[in-house]
């Protein structure tokens, strides 16, 4: 089973700034399956990028995804109110797929 | 616009089965994977499994053997029974769209297991 890592796993910040959220992986990960998703108090998951780099349907400009090797990294290059959430990575390049436990971007 | 909505019993006693539904809306059932994802209060998220409309199903093996995710495609839902469940088995439920990632997801259902 991959394991995926997230750090840190609390990011304070201001909006308007950058944010850089880690997901690290036990193992190497077929052909950047990897996703990643917002959540917020009450709500489901919602999809912003998959395949390590292209964004959903919908997903804002401000949120890139990119991977080296096993990191893969989710920044969001000027937070809005709207984006202090909870922050997901999940692969599905091995037959059980598997979630990060989590980055939460709150308020500074 | 795709909605999906989670139905079934919000408690369920130890040892028995809990068995969710899923009706999809906006979209056939046909088109895609359909999974369902647990989150136990206050934590991650955990796949269970999928079905697909030919019947094919894949699970978590941390389920194995107490799992079945089967699809009624005259009513475009898809169900959830998962067996001999204990108080760890207390979580959100979410059904989603999807066999590797999920690009829609139900509001989710909370349901505990307790006597």
């Amino acid at each position: 089973e991959v394991v995926l890592t997230q750090s840190p796993g609390t990011l304070s910040l201001s909006p308007g700034e950058r944010a850089t959220l880690s997901c690290r992986a036990s193992q190497t990960i077929t052909r950047s399956y990897l996703a990643w998703y917002q959540q917020k108090p009450g709500q489901a998951p919602r999809l912003l990028i998959y395949g390590a780099s292209t964004r959903a349907t919908g997903t804002p400009d401000r949120f890139h995804g990119s991977e080296f090797g096993t990191d893969f990294t989710l920044t969001i290059t000027r937070l809005e109110p709207e984006d202090f959430a909870v922050y997901y990575c999940q692969q599905y390049g091995s037959s059980v797929f598997t979630f990060g436990p989590g980055t939460n971007v709150d308020v500074k | 616009q795709v909605q999906l909505q989670e139905s079934g019993p919000g408690l369920v006693m130890p040892s028995e089965t809990l068995s969710l539904t899923c009706t999809v809306s906006g979209t056939s059932i046909y088109d895609s994977y359909w999974s369902y994802i647990r989150q136990p209060p206050g934590k991650g998220l955990e796949w269970i499994g999928y079905v697909y409309y030919t019947g094919s199903t894949k699970y978590n093996p941390s389920f194995e053997g107490r799992v079945a995710i089967s699809m009624d495609t005259s009513k475009n839902q898809f169900s959830l029974k998962l067996s001999s469940v204990t108080a760890t088995d207390t979580a959100v439920y979410y059904c989603a769209r999807g066999g590797v990632y999920f690009d829609n997801w139900g509001q989710g259902t909370l349901v505990t297991v307790s006597s």
